[in-house]
């Protein structure tokens, strides 16, 4: 298994950009979420879904939207970018309901000018 | 709402030592508790999680600890490495959100030949 995978690796925007964090897994979990992680503050939560067809906000959720379509994917979608934005994006699932053990993916990094 | 906090921030130890990190919640209404690993430029890697019903859990040479009337936590490394010089991250899950986890900032250990 390839566990989490999360693409692009690093992107550089300008802000009013739109673009699209990519988020897979193949462990068939049906809960995932987005964080967003940034220096001297912990992870926090942008959106989650518990399967495919469902989403809900999170913390941190202005500016960001997410659909599940499938049970693999759940991509995080930039409207216009802002350098607020400008953080280390991780994606993680979990077999259910998002509380077992977690995964994580390795991380976009993004900057947006 | 849930505020995790971890010390020290930043600890640096010969390798053999045995350490402690800290973990501390102020909402002891927790789900679980999970520890993570986090090496630089890298996503997270999730070490133990001990539910609320549970005192402790041990993999290998680490056992972390979880006394929830108290709200803490402690991650225990026995005979410290050099490969395990990384930033170690607690997070509780509970609260409405399901699925969420509350971070902490982390504590950055190095550990010297």
């Amino acid at each position: 298994n390839a566990g989490v995978t999360q693409t692009p690796k690093f992107q550089v925007l300008k802000t009013g950009q739109s673009m699209t964090l990519q988020c897979a897994q193949d462990m068939n979990h049906e809960y995932m979420s987005w964080y967003r992680q940034d220096p001297g503050m912990g992870l926090r939560l942008i959106h989650y879904s518990v399967g495919a067809g469902i989403t809900d906000q999170g913390e941190v959720p202005n500016g960001y939207n997410v659909s599940r379509s499938t049970t693999e994917d759940f991509p995080l979608r930039l409207l216009s970018a802002a350098p607020s934005q400008t953080s280390v994006y991780f994606c993680a699932s979990s077999p259910r309901t998002g509380r077992e053990t977690q995964y994580f993916g390795p991380g976009t990094r993004l900057l947006v000018l | 709402k849930q505020e995790v906090t971890q010390i020290p921030a930043a600890l640096s130890v010969p390798e053999g030592e045995n350490l402690v990190l800290n973990c501390s919640f102020t909402d002891s209404a927790i789900y679980n508790l999970q520890w993570f690993r986090q090496d630089p430029g890298k996503g997270l890697t999730s070490l133990l999680l001990i539910q609320s019903s549970q005192r402790e859990q041990t993999s290998g040479r680490l056992n972390a600890s979880l006394d929830k009337s108290s709200g803490r936590s402690t991650l225990y490394i026995a005979a410290s490495q050099p490969g395990d010089s990384a930033t170690y991250l607690c997070a509780s899950l509970g609260g409405s959100t399901l699925g969420r986890l509350y971070f902490g900032r982390g504590t950055q250990l190095t550990v010297w030949p």
